[in-house]
């Protein structure tokens, strides 16, 4: 298994423009979910998803957007960048109904916005 | 979502017993406890989870006093590659919403 995959490793946008950072899992865990580190803080949660087609507000989602067409994909876009969402995102996915809580990171994003 | 605090950093000698303490006032009923490991440049990695009393893995153990209002973490005999960010998080019962904190930077000295 490659586990949770990120793409790119490294971004650079100018303030206005668009993108959208790909995650990708191969372990069928139902649940996926995209968070932001700010350097010397720890994790924010932007938004969630519990499967196909259902998605959910965390902590921090002004700015983004998400989809869930399938269980193995859970992009996020940025529609107009700004310097306030230069970060580093990690995307993580979780099994659902055992009972357990572990989720499993991806190798993360960095993304600078001038 | 029970907001969490931790330590900023610990120093610990090689070889010894490591434990993290983490305050979570207003967990909720049915709140649970994990913790991650962070290194640098990394996606944090799961390290224990636990509802109460103690739970033990084969990297960690987990204390939960029966008020839940704390909970630490025992590392027992750190190398240097225990050298990480630990964090201490609080996730509602349906495990879909975490809050991470700013963590606790262990520094481990040879």
């Amino acid at each position: 298994n490659a586990g949770v995959t990120q793409t790119p490793k490294f971004q650079v946008l100018k303030t206005g423009q668009s993108m959208t950072l790909q995650c990708a899992q191969d372990m069928n865990h139902e649940y996926m979910s995209w968070y932001r580190q700010d350097p010397g803080m720890g994790l924010r949660l932007i938004h969630y998803s519990v499967g196909a087609g259902i998605t959910d507000q965390g902590e921090v989602p002004n700015g983004y957007n998400v989809s869930r067409s399938t269980t193995e994909d859970f992009p996020l876009r940025l529609l107009s960048a700004a310097p306030s969402q230069t970060s580093v995102y990690f995307c993580a996915s979780r099994l659902t109904g055992t009972g357990s809580y572990e989720q499993y990171f991806g190798p993360g994003t960095r993304l600078t916005v001038t | 979502l029970a907001k969490t605090t931790q330590p900023i950093s610990m120093d610990s000698y090689e070889g010894q017993e490591v434990n993290i303490t983490c305050s979570h006032n207003n967990i909720a009923t049915n709140d649970y406890i994990t913790w991650y490991q962070q290194f640098p440049s990394q996606g944090p990695r799961f390290i224990i989870q636990g509802y109460k009393t103690k739970v033990t893995n084969e990297v960690a153990s987990l204390f939960i006093p029966a008020d839940r209002k704390s909970s630490t973490l025992s590392l027992p005999r750190v190398s240097l590659s225990d050298t990480a960010v630990y964090y201490c998080l609080v996730g509602d019962y349906t495990g879909n919403q975490f809050y991470f904190g700013t963590g606790t930077s262990l520094t481990v000295i040879p």
